[in-house]
């Protein structure tokens, strides 16, 4: 199947640092998804990008989409604790199905 | 309140014995779909539906089935489970794919002894 790159795989950051992930793929991506996912929990949508170079932002978090869609990034802005978790991206293509990266394991340290 | 419910949460079960795992959702959703998350592959997608009786493979589905016989349901059936199918398993549903939000279960851990 499609194969959604992301990294890195593991960061522990300071409290108040940043934090930075990549989604990259060989090919054009469709879209771009973000989830979110605590500890012990379920994935929860972040956001959705679609058009080349899209920036979006909610509060701490920007998301961007590469201007030739085959990579994006999210970026948090003075982690706090309540930041921990994985961050998937996740490609929907025209067929309906799902390509996920592998996932980035936040650890926010006090 | 808007959910996905799977059940069961937890199981252990022994190979070869025939399972299910349900999933509904009461949001009116066309779009449903399973995934099994495994470490350091993240998740991967089984099977999904875009409605009633419409269903299709997605990257992993050897070794399981889905029926979509009402829009609210969407079971997991493990016909002769085995150890390689120990997973934590996630339904989730959306009124598609593209454009709009996906909503998952709490998922169910599967083990295969």
């Amino acid at each position: 199947g499609q194969q959604v790159m992301q990294i890195p795989q593991y960061q522990h950051v300071q409290e108040g640092e940043d934090f930075t992930t990549y989604c990259n793929s060989s090919t054009t991506l469709s879209n771009i998804q973000w989830y979110k996912q605590r500890p012990g929990g379920h994935p929860v949508f972040l956001i959705q990008l679609v058009k080349s170079g899209e920036v979006k932002k909610q509060k701490r978090l920007t998301f961007q989409f590469g201007e030739a869609k085959k990579n994006s990034s999210l970026h948090i802005t003075a982690t706090q604790t309540t930041d921990v978790g994985t961050y998937f991206c996740a490609e929907a293509n025209t067929g309906n199905q799902f390509y996920f990266g592998t996932g980035t394991s936040l650890t926010v340290i006090p | 309140e808007a959910q996905v419910t799977q059940n069961p949460r937890y199981l252990i079960t022994v190979t070869g014995k025939k399972l299910t795992v349900t999933c509904s959702q009461n949001m009116n959703h066309e779009y449903m779909s399973w995934y099994r998350q495994d470490p350091g592959l993240g998740l991967r997608q089984i099977y999904y539906s875009m409605n009633v009786e419409v269903t299709d493979k997605g990257d992993v589905p050897e070794g399981y089935k889905v029926s979509r016989k009402e829009k609210r349901n969407f079971p997991l059936i493990l016909e002769s489970p085995s150890p390689n199918q120990t997973s934590l398993y996630f339904c989730a549903s959306g009124f598609g794919s593209t454009g709009n939000t996906i909503y998952f279960g709490e998922g169910s851990w599967l083990t295969v002894v």
